[in-house]
């Protein structure tokens, strides 16, 4: 199974920070991968798929970048509603698909 | 809209059985495959299972592999998983998942929560 590590598992910021999360499959997998939201007692959100397509509906500051082995979730300007936890997915080894261990984005 | 509603989480003993089901609207549900995906209580994502549009194929995860049936009513636009033997491992938040054109979960329900416990 491909597995994916996210990093890192918790990060503290502030509104209108810049913030990254990267995600690191141990295999290549090409650009099969999305990245979701899912607030708390939510169901998750499709942010972006691809690697960098953006869902329809989801705002500009979201951006998704990589290729291969790595890649990265940029919020360019962090929200007040973007505080929530992150999940990257793999669909390269369909119909086996793995999540990340996610990454929990809290309040400084 | 699209809307995915599961309903028959519960409470059920180790070993037994239990259906959960997911009804679709605002999409023509005959033409998507499905998935299941789970959460156990404060952990991440794990993918279930996954059926074709027409029902014709079926996979699943190696941990549920044997045990549960994923399956599917076109013409009642319900997705259902079918969970048999179970394990106090299985006890998560269920989420029915809709296979987007894009390749990806781009629908979800709201889950159901079942809990194996005795």
């Amino acid at each position: 199974d491909i597995q994916l590590t996210q990093s890192p598992s918790f990060l503290s910021a502030s509104v209108g920070d810049r913030v990254t999360i990267t995600c690191r499959a141990s295999q290549g997998i090409s650009s099969y991968l999305a990245w979701y939201q899912q607030k708390p007692g939510k169901a998750p959100k499709l942010l972006i798929y691809a690697a960098s397509t953006l869902q329809s509906g989801v705002p500009s500051r979201f951006s998704g970048s990589g290729s291969g082995t790595e890649f990265t979730l940029t919020i360019s300007s962090l929200q007040p509603e973007d505080f929530a936890t992150y999940y990257c997915q793999q669909v390269n080894s369909f119909p086996h698909l793995t999540f990340g261990g996610g990454t929990k984005v809290e309040i400084k | 809209q699209v809307q995915l509603v599961e309903s028959g989480g519960g409470v059920v003993q180790p070993g037994r059985s239990l259906r959960v089901s997911c009804a679709a609207s605002g999409f023509t549900f005959s033409t998507y495959p499905m998935h299941w995906v789970r959460q156990a209580p404060g952990k991440g994502l794990e993918w279930v299972a996954l059926i074709s549009y027409d029902g014709s194929t079926k996979y699943y995860a190696d941990a549920v592999k044997g045990r549960f049936t994923i399956s599917r009513d076109n013409s009642k636009n319900t997705l259902y998983l079918q969970m048999n033997s179970l394990r106090a491992e299985d006890t998560a938040l269920y989420y029915c998942a809709r296979w987007g054109s894009s390749g990806y979960h781009d629908h979800w329900g709201q889950g159901t929560l079942v809990t194996v416990s005795s």
